[in-house]
């Protein structure tokens, strides 16, 4: 079935430091990719999206580029700052699955002053 | 333009009380409904989805079941609360027959089972 592995948090990053959070996917077809942000007691927010092959989905100065020959869409961002701090997660939609989306298990970043 | 409201945001409850938490979207028809469960510190489970009234799919057994009485409605409810189903309870929608698309996400209920 379809599955998404993120790396293990919490990742503790300076602010300023570039971020990379590695996300990689197992699925059925062509799977939309997506990444969600996750704030303290809050929902979960889209981030950023992409829906086919080499598609790089961008927002808030998040970027991540759906691979499809590593079956990767790894998270990255220049120059965080401390109000990135939340929990991020990868997810896919596979046309050939269920309807609802596969989620990674999440990563925490935490961003210091 | 489309909104999701989940209710209530934080709820206590004791052991073997019953529970009802309420969802609903404005703004479209049709939609596909999900409940998920984050416990603390961890990822999403999928707990239900439903792309009609009366359409409920379950991923998985337990001691919760779900209910779309209308067609922006959906309920999850347990008779019986167990400690285990203490946890972050996220309601979602997707677009009517849209497959491929991402979902969007209420506000979660904070529920602690004492």
């Amino acid at each position: 079935g379809d599955s998404v592995t993120q790396m293990e948090g919490p990742v503790t990053l300076s602010e300023e430091a570039f971020l990379t959070i590695n996300c990689t996917y197992t699925a059925t077809g062509y799977p939309s990719l997506f990444w969600y942000v996750q704030y303290p007691g809050e929902g979960l927010q889209l981030l950023l999206k992409a829906t086919k092959a080499d598609d790089k989905g961008s927002n808030k100065g998040f970027e991540a580029t759906y691979r499809k020959e590593t079956t990767s869409f790894h998270l990255e961002k220049g120059s965080v700052q401390v109000s990135d701090s939340a929990v991020y997660f990868c997810a896919l939609s596979s046309p050939k699955g269920r309807r609802a989306l596969t989620f990674g298990s999440g990563t925490r970043l935490q961003v210091q002053p | 333009s489309q909104t999701i409201h989940q209710w209530p945001a934080t709820l206590v409850q004791p052991v073997g009380s019953p529970l009802s938490l309420e969802c609903t979207v404005e703004g479209t028809s049709n939609p596909n409904l999900y409940w998920y469960r984050q416990a603390a510190g961890r990822g999403l489970q999928l707990l239900f989805y439903s792309v009609g009234i009366g359409q409920i799919s379950s991923e998985v057994p337990q001691n919760l079941s779900a209910s779309r009485p209308q067609d922006r409605q959906f309920i999850l409810s347990s008779k019986k609360l167990l400690l285990s189903d203490s946890g972050f309870y996220l309601c979602a929608w997707s677009p009517d027959r849209a497959m491929n698309t991402e979902a969007f996400f209420g506000q979660g209920t904070r529920l602690t089972v004492v």
